[in-house]
């Protein structure tokens, strides 16, 4: 099992904000990573680091960390946000690590 | 542009050897740590083996050490994936992935290639 941990789920209703939250005790030490994924697609980058977003996402994806959590949200969701979304930080051993992802569904 | 490529994937039967390549262009791969990622069918990304910028260092998921060989070649822009003794649970889609060479504190993918779908099927 991971050692991050994520809902299976979440929904938004379209233009709401909505907040995907990824726990370990790991995420104390390490900054946390997110990516979205659409079907038959590649992994992509959103934010990573403090709260930075490769260029190319939209300012509507932001994160921030607080203890053993790290959350990622999307202010205003947009129709094309529907994904699903995965943390990743580093485990114990110091090697990466991805949560079990979180299906996010715009209403 | 900044673009990785793999190849390599197919189906293959249990206990048999496959080796994954994945070409990278638009950018100093020499410079950049570079990972394995898969995902079974259905399933999340699992993390599979990272290699240093200069191949000093090589790290593996606890799933595959002693199975997979993480190598590359700077000279041709490449990195592999050499998979030995595969077994069912190997079937997966197989990514590339740029490390986005942040500090120890922050690990990140900033590139990722299309994907190369691995079966280990008898």
């Amino acid at each position: 099992s991971s050692e991050l941990t994520q809902d299976p789920a979440v929904s938004v209703a379209l233009g709401q904000t909505v907040r995907i939250t990824c726990q370990g005790d790991s995420l104390r030490s390490y900054y946390a990573s997110w990516y979205q994924q659409k079907p038959g697609q590649a992994p992509v980058l959103v934010i990573y680091g403090k709260n930075n977003r490769p260029s190319g996402i939209p300012d509507r994806f932001s994160g921030s960390s607080s203890g053993n959590t790290a959350s990622l949200t999307i202010t205003g969701a947009q129709a094309e946000d529907e994904a699903d979304y995965y943390c990743n930080s580093r485990d114990s051993s110091g090697n990466p690590v991805f949560g079990g992802g979180t299906k996010l569904t715009v209403l | 542009q900044v673009q990785l490529v793999e190849s390599g994937g197919g189906v293959v039967q249990p206990g048999r050897s496959l080796r994954l390549s994945c070409a990278a262009s638009g950018f100093t791969f020499s410079s950049y740590g570079m990972h394995w990622v898969r995902q079974a069918p259905g399933k999340g990304l699992e993390w599979v083996a990272v290699i240093w910028y200069d191949g000093s260092n090589k790290y593996y998921a606890d799933s595959v050490k002693g199975r997979f060989t993480i190598s590359r070649d700077n000279s041709k822009n490449t990195l592999y994936l050499q998979m030995n003794s595969l077994r069912a649970e190997d079937t997966a889609v197989y990514y590339c992935a740029r490390d986005s060479n942040g500090d120890y504190d922050l690990v990140a993918f900033d590139i990722w290639g299309q994907g190369t779908m691995v079966t280990v099927s008898s």
